[in-house]
């Protein structure tokens, strides 16, 4: 069974990036039919996608993030990692990792990690 | 920008039928979306409930299932049970690697 896993620092000073992790286990990260995924949740709010990461490198970033994210994969680690810069209040959130299956005529989050609380504040 | 829209909250009685659906702030939800829908329970990671509009996913007991209603996506549950009471999402594929999560419907159970 697929299992991810995020990691990454709990508290954030404001203005700074943060980095997070997700940790692959029970299956490849080089699977040509999966993007990997991050998607936020703001405290009482509802799922935002933040972006996703093919094994090629290919990139996708959600337009109103784009300018502060990167997503990266670690194909020999089986991991692919998040970081978010000039983080504000606004950022704080709960961090999901997911694997998004893509197929012809067919996409979706198809696993999801525990998820990591992040709080910015000085 | 695109929003993807859902009621913010219903009801539904213990055994009884609710439609939960998710439109386009411009435009209609065609299959062509890739509609899918996940159950969050407050605390708990997403789950995968419905995806290609009305495929049920690997566990999801037929009371679920999905459809296209109108110019929206729609999320029935028929024969409701205290369980389901959860937060749901759609999401919807925009093309582009851009994939819009609705707003949420929050789905209470009495």
């Amino acid at each position: 069974q697929l299992q991810l896993q995020e990691s990454g620092p709990g508290l954030v000073k404001p203005s700074e990036t943060l980095s997070l992790t997700c940790s692959v286990s029970g299956g490849s990260i080089s699977s040509n039919s999966h993007y990997w995924a991050w998607v936020r949740q703001p405290p009482g709010k509802g799922l935002e996608y933040i972006g996703t990461i093919h094994q090629s490198g290919v990139t996708y970033y959600n337009p109103s993030l784009k300018s502060r994210v990167t997503i990266s994969i670690d194909k020999s680690k089986n991991q692919f990692s998040l970081n978010l810069a000039s983080m504000t209040a606004a950022d704080t959130a709960v961090y999901y990792c997911a694997r998004l299956l893509v197929l012809t005529a067919t996409d979706y989050f198809d696993f999801w990690g525990q998820g990591t609380p992040v709080t910015v504040s000085s | 920008q695109t929003v993807v829209t859902q009621e913010p909250s219903l009801s539904v009685s213990p055994g009884g039928t609710v439609t939960l659906t998710c439109g386009l702030s411009s435009g209609s939800v065609s299959s062509t979306y890739n509609p899918s829908w996940y159950q969050q329970i407050p605390g708990q990671a997403p789950r995968t409930l419905i995806y290609s509009t009305s495929t049920r996913s690997s566990g999801v007991p037929h009371r679920f299932s999905g459809s296209i209603l109108g110019n929206t996506a729609a999320l029935t549950i028929t024969g409701a049970q205290a369980n389901d009471e959860a937060d749901y999402y759609c999401v919807l594929y925009m093309g582009r690697g851009i994939w819009v999560f609705g707003g949420g419907t929050r789905l209470a159970v009495l």
